[in-house]
Order: C-alpha cells, then structure tokens, then sequence
C-alpha cells in the first residue's frame, strides 16, 4: 500500500499562472480533503469530499476548484495563482467506518507563488 | 476566539523528561480529539485519538481530555529524540470536518 501520494513535491508558480496538485489513495477511503499550512495557522480546510462525484467548500475554498471522478483520485486546481496561495498542501483520506476522524496524510505539496 | 489553541513553542526538553504538550477548545459539543506528529517536511501521522473525556495510553505516549475545562494533553514519558517534531492537536467537528491547532514544535536534546 503507497497510502495517500501527492505530486508534485514542490512548484514555483507565476501569479496568473493556472496548475493541479495531484493526490492519489490506494485505502479505498471514501472521504479526501485538501488542506493548506501555513507557518503558524495550523492545517486549514480548502474543499473535502465525501465520495465520487460529491464535494463541498471548507474554510478557505476561494481560488481552488475540485473534483472527484473516482474513488481513489482527488486532484486540486488552482485556476489564478496569487502569492497568498504560497504554502505546503496536503491531501488527507478517511474512512467512513471510522466517520472520517482518522485521516490518513500525504507527504505534502510544497508551492510558492512569485 | 479560535475554536482551538495551542501553543507554538519551541519547547525544549533533555533525553528522558516528561513532556506535557496541551489545548483548549471552544465548543462543548466536541466529542473527539485527536493527536498528529509531524516531522519537518512530512505529512502529519495520527498518534492517538480519544473519544469524550478521560485518559488513553498507547506506549509512551497518553493523551488527556478534560471536557469540564476544555482542555486537552498528549504526555510523552521517557521523551526521546527521535521524539522531536511538531505536534498537532486536532478536533472532529462532525460533518466530515477536523480542526487543527497551530502545533507544537518539540526538540529533545540528546
């Protein structure tokens, strides 16, 4: 099992400039999430998803978009990048057994804007 | 007020001590809390979780929930350095949703 894997480990963007940060999972988990850390603003929800085909907003959704075609692949489009958006993106997955409280992380995403 | 706080640190500590890693929390209603360890560029790992209030031990490490004063703590006996890392406290909110604190960086000196 690779677990949760996210690419690319690190990108430099230009403002304007459009890119998708890939998150694959092998668990069969229903729920993924996509989350920004930022030096000392702990994790923060971006979108999250609850299975194929559904996904919803979290705390800081605007300039990302989202889908989930399949169960394993939950890919995060930035459509505009802005230099705020410079920060460390980590996908998670959960299982609905456990009603999502185990959440399962990837190595991260490592993006900067300039 | 933040639904969860936590300090950053650094908190430093020698080879074997104790250490007390704490949060506070805003809402009553929360029923599951959640420790993550993170090493510096990796993804955060769960170490434990609780559910309500009371004491879960797994090896070294127990994890406190308080729910009268909303408090919560992750205690790491017999700290090693292998043991330095950042360390979240988390909240399920319900509906899918977790809430992290800003985490702890921990350096256990040889």
């Amino acid at each position: 099992n690779a677990g949760v894997t996210q690419t690319p480990k690190f990108q430099v963007l230009k403002t304007g400039q459009s890119m998708t940060l890939q998150c694959a999972q092998d668990m069969n988990h229903e729920y993924m999430s996509w989350y920004r850390q930022d030096p000392g603003m702990g994790l923060r929800l971006i979108h999250y998803s609850v299975g194929a085909g559904i996904t919803d907003q979290g705390e800081v959704p605007n300039g990302y978009n989202v889908s989930r075609s399949t169960t394993e692949d939950f890919p995060l489009r930035l459509l505009s990048a802005a230099p705020s958006q410079t920060s460390v993106y980590f996908c998670a997955s959960s299982s609905a057994r456990g009603e999502g409280v185990e959440q399962y992380f990837g190595p991260g995403t490592r993006l900067t804007v300039t | 007020q933040k639904e969860v706080e936590q300090d950053p640190g650094p908190l430093s500590v020698p080879e074997g001590a104790i250490v007390s890693l704490n949060c506070t929390y805003s809402n009553s209603a929360f029923q599951y809390f959640m420790w993550y360890r993170q090493y510096s560029r990796k993804g955060p790992e769960l170490l434990m979780y609780t559910y309500s209030s009371g004491n879960k031990e797994d090896g070294r490490f127990t994890a406190q929930v308080d729910k009268s004063s909303k408090y919560i703590s992750l205690f790491i006996r017999d700290s090693q350095p292998s043991d330095s890392a950042t360390y979240l406290c988390a909240i399920y909110t319900g509906g899918f949703k977790t809430i992290f604190g800003a985490g702890t960086r921990l350096f256990v000196k040889a």
